[in-house]
């Protein structure tokens, strides 16, 4: 079964609006938990990562909210942008080596 | 790309074949892995490496080995093709485990 749990699958937004892409996980034993961001026929590459001690990171325009006890966090992106438009994957990893990913959102973001 | 390279980025072959599919990585992280591809299942581990000759299984690893003889190369063996190993295979690698991981850019392998 899938560890960790994203959601939706797509997502279409107006231009300057606010993307919010949301993921679930099961294993308390995770303990960092990055986003990644994938443009067509490239590989995925981070965009933000975080740790189970903090509620919430900001880098930018891209902000991770973190809820440990509802085993639960977020990507949003203030101020979308047409050049957002890609595929965002969350993920967790544990024991320093095994991550795993989310299914996937695909992120369009419309002028 | 971070200095990891695929290769082939694309190949077409028959059920049953073996297929090697090579990363090469020049920024001497210790971990690399092996990732597919597929819609509605984002990423999943086939194989990992913690180092030289030092490697485990992921979350699926049935029907594929993997090899690392040197630090910067990591190989992934189909040991006999079935069109279900259709895919996007990406290689990944980083300095430690749980942080950044670089991709490489793919290899879509097509089973026929």
């Amino acid at each position: 079964q899938q560890q960790v749990k994203q959601s939706p699958q797509s997502l279409i937004v107006q231009k300057g609006g606010i993307s919010i892409i949301n993921c679930a996980y099961e294993n308390t034993a995770f303990d960092y938990f990055p986003w990644y961001q994938q443009f067509p026929g490239k590989g995925p590459a981070l965009l933000i990562a975080i740790r189970p001690d903090v509620s919430e990171k900001k880098e930018g325009r891209f902000t991770i909210s973190f809820n440990k006890s509802a085993k639960q966090f977020s990507l949003h992106i203030m101020d979308s942008q047409p050049g957002d438009s890609a595929t965002y994957f969350c993920a967790a990893s544990y024991n320093n080596n095994d991550m795993r990913f989310g299914a996937g959102t695909r992120l369009t973001v419309k002028p | 790309d971070a200095g990891i390279t695929q290769s082939p980025r694309h190949k077409v072959t028959e059920t049953g074949t073996p297929v090697t599919l090579r990363c090469h990585q020049t920024e001497n992280h210790r971990y690399m892995y092996w990732y597919r591809q597929d819609p509605g299942h984002g990423l999943r581990l086939i194989h990992y490496s913690y180092g030289v000759k030092d490697t485990d299984k992921g979350e699926v690893s049935d029907g594929y080995s993997v090899s690392r003889s040197k630090t910067e190369d990591f190989l992934l063996t189909l040991e006999s093709a079935t069109s279900s190993q259709t895919s996007v295979y990406f290689c990944a690698a980083s300095f430690q485990g749980a942080t950044e991981a670089f991709f490489g850019q793919g290899t879509r392998l097509t089973v026929v």
